[in-house]
């Protein structure tokens, strides 16, 4: 089955920097990537996903990029602000069976300091 | 808003007992998750449910079973809780396959379960 690895499990950055969060998956088959946040509290919210059509696909300050080749999805969030603080998951499925097994990553602990 | 309750947000239980937690969500979906979330681990899939009555097991079913007598409504049961399932349990709901083009999780706060 798929596999999903996360890298890194922390990361810490000043107010401003970037961050970028890496992903790689197993599967060749799958082909959808979402991108989800987790503040504290709460329960993790999409923020962007990417089909295997695409390779790259921005959303204001958040970005995700895609290598199919290599088989790695990384996020990259420019100009951080605190409330970017937050734990983020990466996850992998196939789009053509309902999304329904969605594989996560271990997770990323993003702390932004002022 | 699409709005996914757990009702209980924190449960202490003794070895041995039944849990049971509860879902609802508003908005109609057919299909719904319980996932499990350790650190380190991230979040692990228990059991989704594509309709009514109809359920499949996920990545970690064992020592868990579910239920879905009504759509809004899928609930996780430990039948003999043990200290390995203490843990913080998050239930999901998903707009597929009425929207086909999107595979969105919205996600409950999550029910913090210790075991002892």
């Amino acid at each position: 089955g798929e596999n999903v690895e996360q890298h890194p499990s922390t990361l810490s950055v000043q107010e401003g920097d970037s961050a970028v969060i890496k992903c790689t998956y197993s599967d060749s088959a799958s082909n959808y990537f979402p991108w989800y946040k987790q503040e504290l509290g709460k329960g993790p919210q999409l923020i962007i996903d990417i089909r295997s059509n695409v390779g790259e696909k921005k959303d204001q300050r958040i970005a995700v990029t895609l290598n199919k080749t290599a088989k790695h999805f990384s996020l990259h969030i420019t100009e951080t602000q605190p409330e970017d603080s937050a734990v983020y998951f990466c996850a992998a499925s196939k789009a053509n069976t309902g999304f329904q097994k969605l594989v996560f990553g271990t997770g990323t602990r993003l702390l932004v300091s002022p | 808003d699409v709005k996914v309750t757990q009702s209980s947000r924190y449960l202490v239980k003794r070895t041995g007992e039944k849990v049971f937690l509860e879902c609802v969500q508003d908005m109609d979906h057919e299909n719904m998750f319980w996932y499990r979330q350790d650190p380190g681990l991230g979040l692990r899939l228990i059991y989704f449910s594509y309709d009514v009555k109809m359920k499949e097991k996920g990545d970690i079913p064992e020592g868990y079973s579910v239920s879905r007598e009504k759509k809004e409504r899928f609930s996780l049961i430990l039948e003999s809780a043990s200290t390995n399932q203490t843990s913080m349990y998050l239930c999901a709901s998903s707009l597929w396959p009425r929207a086909r083009n999107t595979g969105e999780l919205f996600f409950g706060e999550g029910s913090r379960l210790t075991v002892l």
